[in-house]
């Protein structure tokens, strides 16, 4: 059964530090993981996919990596803004005959601090 | 291209009625996917359907069910509900397609709150 866990739980940092949430899943047969924010009371906004044969992905500040063999990616955000403030989830579908069941981390709730 | 819509956003039962959840996919997705999310449990994984068919269920009773029309909208169903029922309902589309680029969009969920 598939576990991921994200750490650190909460991070509260001053604006433009550069941050890193950590990602961790126990089965490395992904078919890919995907980084997501969440702001209180809404739904999951989607920030970057990795496709399992992929290392890293970059959306702007965003860089999201991807280590299969230990089972880890990292979501790193540079030059922090008080926007950035949200919960980061972290999901990794296992394709196959399970497509589309994702298994979620607990997140890490961020905010960001002028 | 519009999103995920969920409806209602909101709603409040009491213990042992049922609800009727509803998910639009965005247009071309053939993917729908449906989560629970509660404080305690974060989200779970409820049931995942394809071309009208369930392929994948998660481990919730019998209670909870779905279904996909022809053109790819969702239900969900939840009778005899409980409080422990309470919670953020979200639906996921894709397009399901190969290769590991597919990415999962959410709605908004629907907040229920059983009373």
């Amino acid at each position: 059964k598939q576990e991921v866990t994200q750490i650190p739980a909460a991070l509260s940092v001053p604006e433009g530090e550069n941050l890193v949430l950590n990602c961790s899943f126990t089965d490395s047969a992904i078919y890919n993981l995907q980084w997501f924010r969440q702001d209180p009371g809404k739904g999951l906004t989607s920030l970057l996919l990795i496709q399992s044969s992929q290392r890293e992905q970059t959306s702007g500040r965003l860089n999201a990596s991807l280590d299969k063999s230990s089972g880890r990616s990292t979501l790193y955000i540079a030059a922090s803004q008080p926007g950035d403030s949200a919960t980061y989830l972290c999901a990794v579908n296992p394709g196959g005959t399970s497509y589309g069941k994702l298994t979620f981390g607990q997140g890490t709730i961020l905010t960001v601090h002028p | 291209k519009a999103g995920v819509t969920q409806t209602p956003r909101y709603l409040i039962k009491t213990r042992g009625q049922q609800v009727t959840l509803s998910c639009s996919p965005i247009s071309g997705h053939r993917s729908v996917s449906w989560y629970q999310q509660t404080p305690g449990q974060g989200l779970q994984f409820l049931f995942e359907y394809f071309s009208e068919t369930q392929r994948n269920k998660g481990n919730f009773p019998g209670r909870f069910s779905g279904r996909q029309f022809s053109n790819s909208r969702s239900e969900m169903n939840v009778s005899t509900l409980e409080l422990g029922d309470s919670a953020l309902y979200l639906c996921a589309s894709s397009l399901a397609i190969a290769g590991g680029r597919d990415t999962q969009y959410f709605g908004p969920g629907t907040r229920l709150t059983v009373l």
